[in-house]
């Protein structure tokens, strides 16, 4: 039971390239989440997917899309990088997706973009 | 909006030594509290949440939190610290009905031999 994935570990882009952050559970969560963290900001909260085919803007979404290709995985993509998306990123799930939860977070993918 | 304000952006105590993470929040609605922690090089994990009822939370690895909501406060504490609880904490609200979680800025505990 590995819970929440992600790949790659760690990245290193040049500006203007793109790249695609792959996340998956295996926890049969409904709700799964994109955080980036940057220092002394704490986490915040780019897309989010309260279930299967839904989507919708966190804090700061701009640059990223993102995609919920089932009930496992949810991806964030950068198509053109830029200096300021350098940061760690987290994906996180919840079981209902109801505001007791608890979230679930994977490992982190550590972005520099140069 | 809500908000969450962890006051103290580093924290160094000795080992053996009590420690107290202050948290305060902003909110005009009701609200549930979470602390959660983040050892180095690895993703948050969940030490303890308020949800209703006692106001003293009880956590995992012998932390607690006490939940005042005359002063919007949500603290947390350890009585003794380890080596080992050397990580980074922090502080989240969820208002009620919402889905979106609001995090502190985070709060870098240092624990000295």
């Amino acid at each position: 039971n590995a819970g929440v994935t992600q790949t790659p570990k760690f990245q290193v882009l040049k500006t203007g390239q793109s790249m695609t952050l792959q996340c998956a559970q295996d926890m049969n969560h409904n709700s799964m989440y994109w955080y980036r963290q940057d220092p002394g900001m704490g986490l915040r909260l780019i897309y989010y997917s309260a279930s299967e085919g839904t989507t919708d803007k966190g804090e700061v979404p701009n640059g990223y899309n993102v995609s919920r290709l089932n009930k496992r995985e949810f991806s964030l993509r950068l198509e053109s990088a830029a200096p300021s998306q350098t940061s760690v990123y987290f994906c996180a799930t919840t079981p209902e997706g109801v505001s007791t939860d608890t979230q679930y977070f994977g490992p982190g993918t550590r972005l520099t973009v140069l | 909006a809500q908000s969450v304000t962890q006051l103290d952006s580093q924290v160094p105590v000795f080992e053996e030594a009590p420690v107290e993470l202050r948290c305060n929040y902003s909110s005009s609605v009701s609200v549930y509290l979470f602390w959660y922690v983040q050892y180095p090089n690895q993703g948050l994990q969940l030490l303890l949440k308020y949800l209703s009822g006692s106001t003293l939370v009880k956590g995992i690895n012998g932390f607690e939190a006490e939940f005042n909501k005359s002063q919007t406060s949500f603290h947390l504490r350890k009585p003794s610290v380890h080596i080992s609880d050397t990580a980074e904490y922090f502080c989240a609200v969820r208002v009620q009905g919402a889905q979106k979680l609001v995090f502190g800025q985070g709060t870098r505990l240092t624990i000295n031999p």
